[in-house]
């Protein structure tokens, strides 16, 4: 069974600009959640969508945003573009039917850097 | 805030255990997560905890004990290559997990 996948693997970009990352959750997976993990800082939680619904967000401005497809896929989209955005993007996916023991599933990232 | 506490480095021997603590606020909580993340990579699931006690995977054991907001996971018989960072990770109420700053794990021969 394939995993989470992600595009690009990195991305490069100017301040100001604008970038979009791409997920595609595990299949059966309806949950997508990104995360933002700058080099040496933990996971910071940023969007979690469920059958195309945006369910929660972090406390990032609303130049990070995102969508949910009908395949479960999913977009995070991040406007004018600052040097602090310079991260890891992770995308993780999870099967709302697992109940209690609900487990995000990671893919290998989208390194961006913001120059 | 709900804050997981958990230390930023530790260097233990090949072959040897090592025990990694993590705390957390206890209002909420939903269920404790447990993953390994290598380098430049993804963070991979370990384990799961929601009730009291110690789930035993092989190696990889976590112990959890939700009066006092306490986990730990203890890793036995070390390898080169357990040398990651290990990330706690608590569900609370609503759904969402929230991360430790992770704890640097270096195994030395």
């Amino acid at each position: 069974e394939a995993g989470v996948t992600q595009s690009p693997t990195h991305l490069i970009k100017t301040r100001g600009q604008q970038a979009t990352l791409r997920c595609s959750p595990i299949s059966g997976h309806t949950s997508v959640y990104w995360y933002q993990q700058a080099l040496g800082l933990g996971l910071q939680f940023l969007l979690w969508y469920d059958e195309g619904e945006e369910r929660n967000r972090g406390n990032f401005p609303p130049r990070f945003s995102g969508r949910q497809f009908p395949n479960y896929s999913s977009e995070l989209n991040v406007n004018a573009l600052e040097l602090e955005d310079s991260a890891l993007y992770l995308c993780a996916s999870s099967d709302k039917g697992q109940g209690p023991q609900e487990t995000q599933y990671f893919g290998p990232g989208t390194r961006l850097l913001v120059l | 805030g709900q804050n997981i506490d958990q230390p930023t480095e530790m260097t233990a021997t090949e072959g040897a255990i090592v025990q990694i603590n993590c705390t957390y606020q206890t209002s909420g909580f939903n269920g404790l997560f447990w993953y390994q993340q290598h380098a430049g990579e993804a963070p991979t699931f370990l384990s799961y905890n929601v009730l009291d006690g110690l789930e035993e995977k092989g190696r990889f054991s976590s112990f959890l004990s939700r009066s006092k907001g306490y986990s730990y996971l203890l890793l036995k018989e070390l390898q080169m290559k357990d040398s990651a960072s290990y990330l706690c990770a608590v569900r609370y109420v609503g759904n969402m997990l929230t991360f430790g700053g992770g704890t640097r794990l270096m195994v030395k021969p």
